[in-house]
């Protein structure tokens, strides 16, 4: 079967640096996507990854590596606006999104 | 750009009636839209797959009888949740895929603010 494994909650510091860890097992992939969803909100788009590597948008950071099936989100200077559920979302060989439970940060002052 | 407006935000109804929800692609035509159903404090789940212009794909386990979708333009998608019931009661959320040269990554879904139904 298809699965995208994350941690439930985190707990982390305002100022600090966060790793969200996102691992999957899909029949086949075509791209990893990380949203961000405040309570009682709809998902925002934070970042796409196809290939190995670190991609870098300001204070967010996303990795993939597919031979491990491994993907993190990095969160830099955390702010308490950053307090929400990180949805990581891979596409598999069907171009059809996989979900995964989403981790729900909390930032403490 | 990529901006999908959902429209109610906040719906109460009684049960037995109907209810519809419009999802718009602002400033892009999106062939394919999807809807999603989000209960208290779990994840996304997907419920059907829309295509302009052809039948709606559901997803297993959602009647399709009971959740009517129409997709008849390239920026709009309506979800109709007929009769419906209090555990119907969901935020419902729907998505509009971004297509290669409206900018960003290909396939990435972009959605709206989402609609919270309460049956009582």
């Amino acid at each position: 079967g298809q699965n995208i494994d994350q941690p439930t909650e985190m707990t982390a510091t305002e100022g600090a640096i966060v790793q969200i860890n996102c691992t999957y097992q899909t029949s086949g992939f075509n791209g990893l996507f990380w949203y961000q969803q405040h309570a009682g909100e709809a998902p925002t788009f934070l970042s796409y990854n196809v290939l190995d590597g670190l991609e870098e948008k300001g204070r967010f950071s996303s990795f993939l590596s597919r031979s491990k099936g491994y993907s993190y989100l990095l969160l830099k200077e955390l702010q308490m606006k950053d307090s929400a559920s990180y949805l990581c979302a891979v596409m598999d060989s069907n171009y059809q999104l996989i979900w995964g439970a989403g981790t729900k940060l909390i930032i403490k002052p | 750009g990529a901006v999908v407006s959902q429209h109610p935000s906040w719906v109460i109804c009684k049960s037995g009636t109907s209810v519809k929800i419009e999802c718009r692609s602002l400033d892009f035509q999106a062939t394919t839209m999807f809807w999603y159903r989000q209960f208290p404090k779990q994840s996304l789940m997907l419920m059907a797959t829309s295509n302009e212009g052809s039948k709606a794909t559901y997803e297993q386990g959602v009647e399709k009888d009971k959740f009517l979708i129409n997709h008849a333009s390239l920026t709009l998608s309506t979800l109709t949740v007929t009769s419906a019931h209090p555990e119907d009661s969901s935020f419902y959320i729907c998505s509009a895929r971004i297509p290669d040269e409206a900018g960003g990554p290909a396939d990435t879904q972009y959605f709206g603010p989402g609609t919270r139904l309460t049956v009582l």
